[in-house]
């Protein structure tokens, strides 16, 4: 099993640029969620689902945007790149039976 | 707004020594756990303490938790070089599926 996969690994973008972050998991876990890392902090969470067509917002979710049509797959969507999403960003999941989070291996963002 | 603060921000130690680390947070929980993160990696879960328990052990890693001080420290006994990495504390309030991160504390073991 792949467990949680994200790509691309890394991506640059020029501001104002809209990109999707990918992230896909094969633990069938109903709850799936986006954060951000910044240097010298812990992460922040955007974006969260609790399954298939239920999304909510977490403590940083301005300028993403998230959908869940499927139960593998959980996309983050940039509008419009701006110098403050440079970040590496990681996808979770979790199981319904236990509050253990798993995470993807990260995507480094740049926005120049 | 983060939820736990770890202490302290960075630790070097040699190996076989032991390593502690603590956390503070500011609300009532309903679990907190440990996470560890090696350099240019996803976080990987260690050890789950809930709020009724004050002190859990998993091979070397002994967690303990006072719900009085909204604190918890974690402890790693006989350390190896192989346990340098970042560790975060994240906690998960009653009703809420937010999880929130300490900034984490960078640990080095020294061969």
């Amino acid at each position: 099993n792949a467990g949680v996969t994200q790509t691309p690994k890394f991506q640059v973008l020029k501001t104002g640029q809209s990109m999707t972050l990918q992230c896909a998991q094969d633990m069938n876990h109903e709850y799936m969620s986006w954060y951000r890392q910044d240097p010298g902090m812990g992460l922040r969470l955007i974006h969260y689902s609790v399954g298939a067509g239920i999304t909510d917002q977490g403590e940083v979710p301005n300028g993403y945007n998230v959908s869940r049509s499927t139960t593998e797959d959980f996309p983050l969507r940039l509008l419009s790149a701006a110098p403050s999403q440079t970040s590496v960003y990681f996808c979770a999941t979790q199981g319904a039976a236990s509050y253990e989070q798993y995470f993807g291996p990260g995507t480094r963002l740049t926005v120049t | 707004s983060q939820q736990g603060e770890e202490d302290p921000q960075a630790l070097s130690i040699q190996e076989g020594e032991n390593a502690t680390m603590n956390c503070s947070y500011k609300t009532s929980i309903n679990n907190l756990q440990w996470y560890r993160q090696n350099s240019g990696r996803g976080l990987v879960h260690l050890i789950l303490i809930r709020s009724n328990e004050r002190e859990k052990h998993s091979g070397r890693l002994r967690v303990t938790l006072d719900t009085s001080k909204k604190s918890s420290s974690l402890l790693i006994t006989a350390s190896r070089a192989a346990d340098t990495a970042s560790y975060f504390c994240a906690t998960v309030v009653y009703n809420n599926n937010d999880m929130r991160f300490g900034a984490g504390t960078r640990l080095t073991v020294k061969p």
